[in-house]
């Protein structure tokens, strides 16, 4: 079965703090992909990343970096210097090779960043 | 970037009515769209896998009778709501999974649905 796990329900920081989102999954593919996704208030999901299971490099975008780690199966995200924008609910998602593109979610994590 | 449109946007409906979801891809073909369901403050949940030309591949506990899908396109994929109740009421997704080599999958900006 594939799973998962975003423990942290909310968040809150002060503008200009860095904060990790963290992400655990379970999943019995050896091959699969990973994703994180924004969703602001107005509900529209923003694709942040995919990253696929055979590629550990860590990967940098800007104020945002994502640490995929197979030996923990976890993979956080971080947003360095937060802004007031990146208020948000953050969503992982799994999906196996052979499941047909469906995405498994995690629970998500609201951050919010106050000014 | 690949662009899905979903309409409506929002949709107020009474009890008993049914309410028809379009989802397009609008500059690719969709191999694939899945309609997921969010309630407020929750996640989102795959409800159903839809693919041109077949029926669709609902989710356990999702009953097929009341969100009837049909995918009579390759850019265009809807979901009815039957017999709508207030318990219906929630945010609906679409995505699209991208006809091409790779991975990729689109969302739709969603649509609100409230039955009253």
């Amino acid at each position: 079965a594939q799973k998962v796990t975003q423990a942290q329900t909310e968040i809150s920081v002060v503008e200009k703090e860095d904060v990790t989102l963290d992400c655990v999954y379970e999943t019995r593919d050896t091959t699969y992909y990973l994703f994180w996704y924004k969703q602001p208030p107005s509900g529209e999901l923003v694709f942040l990343i995919r990253r696929n299971s055979f590629d550990e490099q860590n990967e940098i975008s800007g104020r945002y970096s994502w640490n995929f780690q197979k030996s923990t199966s976890s993979f956080n995200f971080t947003i360095t210097a937060s802004q007031v924008v990146d208020s948000a609910v953050y969503f992982c998602a799994l999906s196996g090779y052979n499941q047909g593109g469906k995405l498994i979610f995690g629970q998500g994590t609201e951050l919010s960043v106050k000014p | 970037g690949a662009v899905v449109s979903q309409h409506p946007s929002w949709v107020i409906c009474k009890s008993g009515t049914s309410v028809k979801i379009e989802c397009r891809s609008l500059d690719f073909q969709a191999t694939t769209m899945f309609w997921y369901r969010q309630f407020p403050k929750q996640s989102l949940m795959l409800m159903a896998t839809s693919n041109e030309g077949s029926k669709a591949t609902y989710e356990q506990g999702v009953e097929k009778d009341k969100f009837l899908i049909n995918h009579a396109s390759l850019t265009l994929s809807t979901l009815t709501v039957t017999s709508a109740h207030p318990e219906d009421s929630s945010f609906y997704i679409c995505s699209a999974h991208l006809r091409r080599g790779g991975y990729e999958q689109y969302f739709g900006p969603g649509t609100r649905l409230t039955v009253t």
